[in-house]
């Protein structure tokens, strides 16, 4: 079974504060999803890493995929209020079938 | 408008009380899926579909059926429910595996009492 941890389960911070969430796994994935969630929505997709070492970038949030491809970044700067969410990743298992999350990073950001 | 639909949104019964919880998408999406989120535990699949008539267990089948008579549908069946299904549960849709970008429905909050 491959498994996703994500690191931490929960933070708090204030508007402006940057902030990098992890997710982390012993098996390889050939591809990691990253997802937010916001109260009483399901779950939206922010951006897929596929290859190695890739960087994509989405306004202020900067996703990371490592280089053996068994664990995944993102990096937040400037956090405003509207962040606030629950941050999930995702990847899917080795016969593509079915898609593994991880539990989540609850961000909350104040202002 | 691209969408997943869940209903019923909210829904509270009893133990043993047959239910139905329907999911409907309107993308032609092959591949369609329920998962349920816990407190702690993360959002976890409980079966998915690769297309029509075909259906398969995830991580926690237990308790619940499925059908794919229509590739937009695709109901979560609930026989004899049981208050360890209390739950937040989710429909999801994708384009042709599990590994493509899922498409969620807004959720259907379940308490068994």
């Amino acid at each position: 079974t491959q498994l996703l941890e994500q690191s931490p389960q929960f933070l708090s911070i204030q508007e402006g504060e940057n902030l990098t969430v992890y997710c982390n796994s012993s098996s390889v994935f050939s591809s990691l999803q990253w997802y937010r969630q916001e109260p009483g929505e399901g779950p939206v997709l922010l951006v897929t890493v596929v290859t190695g070492g890739e960087v994509k970038k989405l306004k202020r949030l900067t996703f990371q995929f490592g280089d053996a491809r068994k664990d995944s970044s993102l990096h937040i700067t400037a956090a405003q209020p509207g962040d606030t969410g629950l941050y999930l990743c995702a990847g899917p298992n080795n016969a593509g079938n079915m898609l593994t999350f991880g539990g989540g990073t609850r961000l909350m950001v104040k202002p | 408008e691209a969408q997943v639909t869940q209903n019923p949104r909210y829904l509270i019964t009893v133990t043993g009380k047959k239910l139905t919880v329907t999911c409907s998408q309107n993308m032609n999406h092959e591949y369609m899926s329920w998962y349920r989120q816990d407190p702690g535990l993360g959002l976890r699949q409980i079966y998915y579909s690769m297309n029509v008539e075909v259906t398969d267990k995830g991580d926690v089948p237990e308790g619940y059926k499925v059908s794919r008579k229509e590739k937009r549908n695709f109901p979560l069946i609930l026989e004899s429910p049981s208050p360890n299904q209390t739950s937040l549960y989710f429909c999801a849709s994708s384009l042709w595996s599990g590994g493509t970008e899922a498409f969620f429905g807004q959720g259907t909050r379940l308490t068994v009492v």
